[in-house]
């Protein structure tokens, strides 16, 4: 079975912290994502990597930046967290394109920015 | 607007009924999936669909995806409460790119009463 890990399922944080959610996968999968989730509007995506260092901006990407420096492994970078990135966080891999394969999600981590 | 609109926004019915959630785009779905969510956790996948008039189903729940591959019923037979949960479908929209972007609506809320 894929297992997509994150590091943590509940976060609360300061406003102005840097903070860092990091994602697993274990099926060698090229492609990771991450969303955010937020009532009423889904999930929408911050930011992909179809490759190890290789990156993508999603639809919200400001405020946040992401690093890949290993293909298992994807880490989302909240620079400054401020009180309107309390959200859901969701991490997705997938073995190639999205018309294809599905996305493997992780079990998120529901941020608290204080 | 959101590009992937989901209707109803929440259901809540009685166990034994039938119900249906729908997933509409004005655009050209290229893998349409369905997915359920139990609160505060993962999404987990239930139906990918491809092709224009596909129907594909898994113990109780039906996913069709219309002959113009824009818009997509869940259908749920005789709903238990285990059913319970959110669901959402997600897609590739015609224009997006390449390497996977998922375009997800906001998400149907089932509560279903024993």
């Amino acid at each position: 079975d894929v297992k997509v890990t994150q590091s943590s399922r509940y976060l609360v944080k300061r406003t102005g912290e840097k903070v860092f959610l990091e994602c697993v996968q274990d099926m060698d999968h090229e492609n990771m994502f991450w969303y955010r989730q937020d009532p009423g509007l889904g999930l929408r995506l911050i930011y992909f990597s179809y490759d190890v260092k290789m990156k993508e901006k999603g639809d919200i990407p400001e405020g946040y930046s992401v690093s890949r420096e290993k293909k298992e492994r994807f880490s989302l970078i909240l620079e400054s967290a401020s009180t309107n990135q309390t959200s859901m966080y969701l991490c997705a891999s997938s073995p190639g394109l999205a018309s294809t394969y599905e996305q493997y999600f992780g079990p998120g981590t529901r941020l608290t920015v204080t | 607007s959101q590009e992937l609109e989901q209707s109803p926004q929440s259901l809540i019915v009685q166990e034994g009924k039938n119900l249906t959630i729908n997933c509409t785009s004005s655009k050209t779905l290229y893998g349409l999936y369905w997915y359920k969510q139990k609160y505060g956790e993962g999404l987990i996948f239930l139906m990918m669909l491809q092709k224009g008039g596909e129907e594909k189903s898994h113990e109780k729940i039906t996913a069709k995806l219309d002959e113009k591959k824009q818009q997509s019923s869940l259908h749920i037979t005789a709903s238990q409460p285990s059913h319970a949960g959110i669901y959402l479908c997600g897609a590739v929209l015609a224009g997006g790119t390449s390497y996977g972007k998922l375009t997800f609506g906001q998400g149907t809320i089932l509560t279903v009463h024993p």
